[in-house]
């Protein structure tokens, strides 16, 4: 089954909008949230992570925020450039001996000008 | 300092030829991981690697997959008898291993199975 949900699967913003990514999971032993950026032609790079007991993390124009309780977590993208364009990933983990990331399925991001 | 790098950057192949990929992680990156992406999809996790050792094979999609790691280092994933279904970009990502959270890819390798 998806531990991780993620939606919208495809999203089209005008430039100077804001973008917004949600994520959910199931296991509450998750205490890592990384989101990735990936490029076409590239492999995923990490943006910004964030861990449970933070409910909001910022940079730069990139804002995670956190709901423990409901168990989902976002990806807000504030002023939006086209530059941003790409396929959006959130995962999860856990701290243990195989401390593998389990991913959502990904959102393609298209930011007109 | 250089990131991770995959080779070849693409292979086209026969339907039933065999095929290696290849991995070179970040130096002193422990841990390795391999994954598929089909055209538009999402991640597909074939196999972990801690040191030489695979931890976690649970992603190899059949038994035509195979993987190894030598010295800690480099990995090479092997597709015998390659199928069509085989069609994909092969990733491959490094880790400190306390920071799986954290993985660097590399730009992957394009595989076409005609």
């Amino acid at each position: 089954q998806q531990q991780v949900k993620q939606s919208p699967q495809s999203l089209i913003v005008q430039k100077g909008g804001i973008s917004i990514i949600n994520c959910a999971y199931e296991n509450t032993a998750f205490d890592y949230f990384p989101w990735y950026q990936q490029f076409p032609g590239k492999g995923p790079a990490l943006l910004i992570a964030i861990r449970p007991d933070v409910s909001e993390k910022k940079e730069g124009r990139f804002t995670i925020s956190f709901n423990k309780s409901a168990k989902q977590f976002s990806l807000h993208i504030m002023d939006s450039q086209p530059g941003d364009s790409a396929t959006y990933f959130c995962a999860a983990s856990k701290t243990g001996n195989n401390r593998k990331l389990i991913w959502g399925l990904g959102t393609s991001l298209a930011v007109n000008p | 300092g250089a990131g991770v790098s995959q080779s070849p950057s693409n292979k086209v192949t026969e339907k039933g030829k065999d095929v290696e990929l290849r991995c070179d992680p970040i130096s002193g990156h422990t841990a390795l991981y391999w994954y598929r992406q089909s055209l538009g999809q999402g991640l597909e996790f074939l196999i972990y690697f801690q040191g030489n050792s695979a931890p976690d094979k649970s992603g190899l999609p059949s038994d035509r997959f195979s993987a190894e790691r030598t010295g800690g280092s480099v990995s090479t994933l092997t597709i015998q008898r390659t199928q069509q279904e085989d069609s994909a970009v092969y990733l491959c990502a490094s880790s400190i291993i306390d920071r799986a959270y954290e993985q660097y890819f590399g730009p992957g390798t394009r595989l076409t199975v005609t």
